[in-house]
C-alpha cells in the first residue's frame, strides 16, 4: 500500500491564483481530512469527509473548497490564494470517522503565496 | 473548544536517558488520544492510540499513559537514541465523529 499520497510537494503561487492540492489513499478509508500546519499553532482542520459525496467544514474552512467524488480522492482547492494561506498542508485518512481508528497522514504540501 | 498544550516546547537529552513528554487538554470528555512523531519536512507518523477507556498503551520503548480526570497524557521514551530526535505531537478526539485537536508539539533532540 502507498498509504496517503499528496501532490505536489512544493508549490509557489501568486496572490489571487487558484490551484488544487491532490490527496489520495489506497486503504479504502471512509474518513479523509485536510489540515494546515503553521508555526506555533499546531495542526488545524480545514475540511473533512466521512465518505464519498459527503463533506463538512472544520475549524478554518474559509478560502478552501473540497469535494469527494470517490473513496480514494479528496482534493483541496484554493479559490483565490492569499499570503495568509502560506502553510504546510496535510491530508489524513482513517478507517472511519466514528470509531477508535488511527489517522494516517500524507507527507504534506508546502505552499508559499507571494 | 478543546485546547491541547504540550510543555516543554523543546527538550534536549543525552543518549540513553529515559524521558517523559507531557500533553494536557482542557476538556476531559475525550474519545481517544493519539501520539505522533514528525520528522523535519515530513508528515506525521502514528506512534500510539489510547482509547478513553484505557490507561496506557505500549509499543517497544514507548509507553503512553492517559489520565482523563486530570486532563493529561504522558509519552515515556526509554533508553533514548539519536534516531528518536523529532517533534512529538499529541492529538485528542472529543467524540466518535469529531475532529482531532492537536498540540503544538515538543521538539526532542537526543545528543549522541
Amino acid at each position: 500500500n502507498a498509504g496517503v499520497t499528496q501532490t505536489p510537494k512544493f508549490q509557489v503561487l501568486k496572490t489571487g491564483q487558484s490551484m488544487t492540492l491532490q490527496c489520495a489513499q489506497d486503504m479504502n478509508h471512509e474518513y479523509m481530512s485536510w489540515y494546515r500546519q503553521d508555526p506555533g499553532m499546531g495542526l488545524r482542520l480545514i475540511h473533512y469527509s466521512v465518505g464519498a459525496g459527503i463533506t463538512d467544514q472544520g475549524e478554518v474552512p474559509n478560502g478552501y473548497n473540497v469535494s469527494r467524488s470517490t473513496t480514494e480522492d479528496f482534493p483541496l482547492r484554493l479559490l483565490s490564494a492569499a499570503p495568509s494561506q502560506t502553510s504546510v498542508y496535510f491530508c489524513a485518512s482513517s478507517r472511519e470517522g466514528r470509531g477508535p481508528y488511527e489517522q494516517y497522514f500524507g507527507p504534506g504540501t508546502r505552499l508559499t503565496v507571494t | 473548544k478543546q485546547e491541547v498544550t504540550q510543555i516543554p516546547a523543546a527538550l534536549s537529552v543525552p543518549e540513553g536517558e529515559n524521558l517523559v513528554l507531557n500533553c494536557s487538554f482542557t476538556d476531559s470528555a475525550i474519545y481517544n488520544l493519539q501520539w505522533f512523531r514528525q520528522d523535519p519536512g515530513k508528515g506525521l507518523t502514528s506512534l500510539l492510540l489510547i482509547q478513553s477507556s484505557q490507561r496506557e498503551q505500549t509499543s517497544g520503548r514507548l509507553n503512553a499513559s492517559l489520565d482523563k480526570s486530570s486532563g493529561r497524557s504522558t509519552l515515556y521514551i526509554a533508553a533514548s537514541q539519536p534516531g528518536d530526535s523529532a517533534t512529538y505531537l499529541c492529538a485528542v478526539k472529543e467524540g466518535p465523529g469529531n475532529q482531532f485537536y492537536f498540540g503544538t508539539g515538543t521538539s526532542l533532540t537526543v545528543i549522541p
